[in-house]
């Protein structure tokens, strides 16, 4: 099993719709979560961090599920501009390592 | 600009040759990283430096790749005697490692091509 898991998609969605991603992580004690935004053959940035409780950020919901180990990211009404590759990120327990997850591409369309 | 900056912003060389990269992270954030990305694959750990001492390094990284942060200021990364298989896309990322979470700000890249 990999360590940091995402669908590669892509998630072709029309404007104003709802698109939820999913990341799986392997281990059990990882403590620190993020999800990163990068655009084509841009540097990836941060897009949220995501805590126990969940938080939201406008459109966007970061939800952590310990039980299942995963991570998941909303986004309501997709706009345009959210067309880019979603990273997820994880600590590895014990190192100084964060995991990224291979990135989840999403195309907003008119 | 106060971000991450990277140079050079491309590079192209042959193989056998050595290159080297610069880092510039945010003024005093203490934590600086080097990752890999190439196609379709998020960026892949390569080393970790907190202020001037390298903490940790992948295994990934060979006895060819070396990287320092003499001041712990700035970092190079140095390739040398590039394969082909070293083309990728070079990131740096700096933290302020003043929290319990270890949010990075990244920079613009350096992208290699190794012909």
């Amino acid at each position: 099993r990999k360590e940091v898991e995402q669908d590669p998609g892509p998630f072709n969605v029309p404007e104003g719709a709802t698109v939820a991603f999913n990341c799986t992580y392997s281990n059990s004690a990882s403590q620190s979560f993020f999800w990163y935004r990068q655009d084509c053959r841009k540097e990836p940035k941060l897009l949220m961090s995501v805590y126990s409780s969940g938080n939201e950020d406008g459109r966007f919901t970061a939800q952590l599920n310990r039980a299942s180990q995963y991570i998941s990211l909303l986004i309501r009404d997709s706009k345009l501009s959210d067309s880019a590759t979603y990273l997820c990120v994880v600590n590895r327990p014990g190192t100084y390592k964060y995991i990224f997850g291979t990135g989840t591409r999403l195309k907003v369309l008119a | 600009d106060t971000g991450v900056s990277q140079n050079p912003r491309h590079k192209i060389t042959k193989r056998g040759q050595n290159v080297t990269f610069r880092c510039d992270p945010i003024s005093e954030h203490n934590r600086l990283y080097w990752y890999r990305q190439t196609l379709g694959q998020g960026p892949e750990f390569l080393t970790y430096f907190q202020n001037e001492a390298q903490l940790e390094k992948s295994r990934l990284l060979s006895d060819r790749f070396s990287a320092e942060r003499p001041k712990g200021s700035f970092s190079t990364l140095e390739i040398q005697r590039t394969e082909q298989g070293d083309s990728a896309m070079y990131l740096c990322a700096s933290s302020p490692g003043t929290q319990n979470t270890d949010t990075q700000y990244f920079g613009p890249g350096t992208r290699l091509t190794v012909l």
